[in-house]
């Protein structure tokens, strides 16, 4: 089965600082992959996704994550991150079913500070 | 463009009540549907998917159930809630695509915060 481990449950950031959110999965075929983004009391939004090629992805909001096979990795990486990004973010691979009834297994997310 | 509701956003409710939620997608044809979970602290748990008018699979067992008596509603009940229950409550939504070289996304709604008390 698949699974997917968010090692950090709560980080620390100054404002301006470079952010790497750490995801890793455990998958027997190739992954579909996912960040979504949580805002306090919301649903979830879409950050990114990889389903094959190019292994760093650009997301919206100025993310980019990378896809590193022999490492189970999906890494959300941000230059520079703004007070917005304060939130919890969640880390998802996907197991693609034929007609295309695709299950999601998250992680149980990283909440994400921001200081001045 | 596509949108899905939820209702209500916040609802609190005595143990042994029923419960009743409702999703609604708008903009999109024979979508799959998905109900998730998730616990204070913890990840995502999905319960229950549909892909079709009245098909509906259930992925662990629980004192919930789902129906999706039209096309893109997809509603999910409680005969008698538990305090296990209380949680936030998401719907979410993707393309029904067949073929062995496709996939889709999932898009969530706003979720509903549900209190058992």
């Amino acid at each position: 089965a698949q699974s997917v481990t968010q090692p950090d449950i709560h980080i620390t950031v100054s404002e301006g600082a470079s952010l790497e959110l750490r995801c890793n999965y455990s998958y027997g075929a190739t992954p579909y992959l996912f960040w979504y983004v949580q805002s306090p009391g919301q649903g979830l939004q879409l950050l990114l996704k990889y389903f094959s090629g190019d292994t760093l992805v650009q997301g919206i909001k100025g993310f980019e994550a990378e896809f590193k096979r022999s490492q189970s990795s999906f890494n959300l990486r941000k230059p520079s991150v703004h007070w917005s990004d304060a939130a919890e973010y969640f880390c998802a691979v996907g197991e693609w079913a034929y007609f295309g009834n695709e299950k999601l297994t998250f992680g149980t997310g990283t909440r994400l500070t921001i200081i001045p | 463009s596509q949108t899905i509701h939820q209702w209500p956003a916040t609802l609190v409710q005595p143990v042994g009540s029923p419960l009743s939620l409702e999703c609604t997608v708008e903009g999109t044809s024979n979508p799959n549907l998905y109900w998730y979970r998730q616990a204070a602290g913890r990840g995502l748990q999905l319960l229950f998917y549909s892909v079709g008018i009245g098909q509906i699979s259930s992925e662990v067992p629980q004192n919930l159930s789902a129906s999706r008596p039209q096309d893109r509603q997809f509603i999910l009940s409680s005969k008698k809630l538990l305090l296990s229950d209380s949680g936030f409550y998401l719907c979410a939504w993707s393309d029904l695509i067949g073929g062995l070289t496709s996939t889709d996304t999932q898009y969530f709604g706003p979720g509903t915060r549900l209190t058992v008390l």
